[in-house]
């Protein structure tokens, strides 16, 4: 089975500190997703890479930078914490050329930003 | 853009009743489709899927059919259980993104 596993299921931050969220797969996938989630707006990419050193920014990038140094690695960094960027935040992977294209999701991380 | 409009919430049900969502999309070609479900507190896993017309993805007992006349892919279950409580997710994707809906929260008393 495919995992994907996220560094922590929830974090409190202060605002205006910097935040690192990692995203770890198992399965030598080339794409990944950083989304976030919040009530009645479903999920919203926020950037996704397509190989290593490779990113492009998804629907909502402001205040958001990427980091994926390493294909199983992919770091979602909030440069400089703010309460509106408290909200569940959910890591994904896919292999090209599969199942046009679904996409496997860690378990999320809670992020409270006070 | 390619959009995904799923029917609001919250759904409550009893046991062993027929659940229905519904979800219609706006797309250019011809995209898969996707329903993915989230149980409390955890991440999203795939339910079903259809990758082109008139194709019926099942699961659990869940069923969903890609009506490209209709543009929609409405989720079913005839008989529902506690622990279909979750939330319901419709995801459309053309490419290798993927376009969710609001997603739709479901109760399922006993």
């Amino acid at each position: 089975d495919v995992k994907v596993t996220q560094s922590s299921r929830y974090l409190v931050k202060r605002t205006g500190e910097k935040v690192f969220l990692e995203c770890v797969q198992d399965m030598d996938h080339e794409n990944m997703f950083w989304y976030r989630q919040d009530p009645g707006l479903g999920l919203r990419l926020i950037y996704f890479s397509y190989d290593v050193k490779m990113k492009e920014k998804g629907d909502i990038p402001e205040g958001y930078s990427v980091s994926r140094e390493k294909k199983e690695r992919f770091s979602l960094i909030l440069e400089s914490a703010s309460t509106n960027q408290t909200s569940m935040y959910l890591c994904a992977s896919s292999p090209p050329g599969q199942g046009k294209y679904e996409q496997y999701f860690g378990p999320g991380t809670r992020l409270t930003v006070t | 853009g390619d959009s995904v409009t799923q029917m609001e919430g919250p759904v409550t049900l009893s046991e062993e009743a027929f659940l229905t969502i519904n979800c219609t999309y706006t797309a250019t070609g011809y995209p898969s489709l996707f329903w993915y479900v989230q149980y409390p507190g955890e991440g999203l896993q795939l339910l079903l899927k259809a990758t082109k017309a008139d194709d019926k993805g099942s699961n659990k007992g869940f069923e969903a059919t890609y009506r490209k006349e209709t543009t929609s892919f409405h989720l079913e279950k005839g008989s529902v259980q506690v622990s279909d409580s979750a939330v319901y997710f419709c995801a459309l994707s053309p490419d290798y993104k993927l376009s969710f809906g609001a997603g739709t929260t479901v109760t399922v008393r006993a």
